[in-house]
């Protein structure tokens, strides 16, 4: 299996643009998250999808900020408009079967808002 | 809420000595433990969890860790240290899918 799929690997953009994430799971499993990762706030959930469907997104940090889970295969993290305060890591996980699974991370985006 | 307190920032240590790392959580019920370990450029990699059952947990790369409730802790050991141990490690305390990070221990192996 090729493991979590993330893309881009290296974003850089200006403050005030779109921004989209986007992360392949390991086919099979059932539960995605995306993770933010900053010097600041160390490693924060932001939101989690069951079977496709959002069920956790207290951690996103305001409206800016949407996540979508299509098909069981893709998910996108967006952020509009960015601000450079967003400049972080942001990885995506997956897992299967009960709570105490292993999650798979992806290698993660570095994103940089100038 | 659940939290995870990891009390080094950074440890140093030699090739070849043993590794402690600390890791101290809050939780009300029987808790989910992880630790994590993520190289420079990559992301997480699981090296060993504790949900049940014995308290003295085997992981990859040589890894164990010890869960203690009396002390709220789940430190994770190292015997020998390899140069490829060199990375950060987190500790992580999951309350149902939901996993709650420590800041983090940066390891730097010295030869």
């Amino acid at each position: 299996d090729a493991g979590v799929i993330q893309s881009p690997r290296h974003e850089v953009t200006e403050m005030g643009q779109e921004v989209t994430l986007r992360c392949k799971p390991i086919s099979g499993h059932d539960y995605l998250f995306w993770y933010r990762q900053t010097m600041m706030r160390g490693l924060e959930l932001l939101i989690y999808f069951n079977n496709n469907v959002p069920i956790d997104d207290s951690g996103m940090p305001e409206d800016r900020f949407s996540a979508k889970m299509p098909n069981a295969s893709f998910s996108t993290l967006k952020i509009q408009p960015s601000e450079p305060r967003d400049s972080a890591v942001y990885f995506c996980a997956s897992s299967s079967g009960t709570a105490y699974n292993e999650q798979f991370f992806g290698p993660g985006t570095r994103l940089t808002v100038l | 809420a659940q939290s995870v307190t990891q009390p080094d920032i950074h440890i140093t240590v030699s090739e070849g000595a043993s590794l402690e790392l600390r890791c101290n959580y809050s939780y009300g019920a029987t808790p989910y433990l992880f630790w994590y370990v993520q190289s420079p450029g990559q992301g997480l990699q699981l090296l060993l969890k504790y949900f049940s059952g014995d308290t003295l947990v085997q992981g990859i790369k040589g890894f164990e860790a010890e869960f203690k409730r009396s002390q709220s802790s789940f430190n994770l050991r190292k015997p020998s240290v390899h140069w490829s141990d060199a990375a950060e490690y987190f500790c992580a305390v999951g309350d149902d899918y939901k996993l709650s990070f420590g800041a983090g221990t940066t390891v730097t192996v010295r030869a």
